[in-house]
């Protein structure tokens, strides 16, 4: 069963830096493109970033790019979010999600066949 | 505001049958990019529910389906039940945006 097990949440103040991880098993980690997706408070949920399976391909929203830094670690199966300069905005409830192919970027358009339960960022 | 415009909300009876409109742009639905869509209920995990506009993953039930047409794609989900009370996303790629897009989210309410 593919699992995926977010972690690093918090509560911090505004321009300080949070790190989120996400531990991924139940499928080969090193054959996907991996996303993080967020949900503010009563809102939908928002596509944050990207990363191919050998992270030669990395895209970001333009709400965050600049700011948040996405990579990942083939060997230890785990995905990253540096999340930087952090505004009040940034409050969410952040997903890690797999997704279908190994490849991301202009017209690649994945879908999210496994998602975590999020982890929670309060910026107050 | 979103790329992807869903209604915010729909409603129907047990057994009845609903539709979830998604409308996009000559930049995303509308230049042949394929519509996902999941379900989402607070506090959990979303599940896809539709693939390339159509396609159901093992496990989704046959009274969910999905279509597309034009820039707009559409979720039915016929013979309703309590269980599918949630949020309801669609989901596409931007060619502008270079980045994958969401719709604001329907919240299904069964009567």
């Amino acid at each position: 069963e593919m699992q995926l097990v977010e972690s690093g949440g918090g509560l911090v103040q505004p321009g300080r830096s949070l790190r989120l991880s996400c531990a991924a098993s139940g499928f080969i980690f090193e054959d996907y493109a991996m996303h993080w997706v967020r949900q503010a408070p009563g809102k939908g949920l928002e596509w944050v970033s990207g990363i191919s399976w050998k992270s030669g391909s990395i895209g970001y929203a333009d709400s965050v790019k600049g700011r948040f830094t996405i990579s990942r670690d083939n060997a230890k199966n785990f995905l990253y979010l540096e999340m930087n300069s952090l505004r009040v905005e940034d409050t969410a409830l952040y997903f890690c999600s797999k997704s279908s192919s190994g490849s991301f970027g202009a017209g690649i358009n994945n879908w999210f066949n496994a998602w975590g339960q999020g982890t929670l960022v309060t910026v107050s | 505001q979103s790329v992807l415009t869903q209604p915010p909300s729909v409603s129907g009876a047990p057994g009845q049958r609903v539709t979830i409109s998604c409308t996009g742009t000559s930049s995303n639905i509308g230049t042949g990019f394929d519509v996902h869509w999941y379900q989402h209920l607070p506090g959990t995990a979303p599940k896809l529910l539709i693939y390339d506009n159509s396609r159901r993953p093992s496990g989704v039930p046959d009274r969910i389906s999905g279509s597309k047409s034009g820039t707009s794609a559409y979720l039915a989900i016929t013979g309703l039940q309590a269980e599918d009370e949630a949020d309801y996303y669609c989901q596409s790629h931007d060619s502008g945006l270079r980045g994958s897009v969401f719709g604001g989210g329907t919240k299904l309410t069964v009567l």
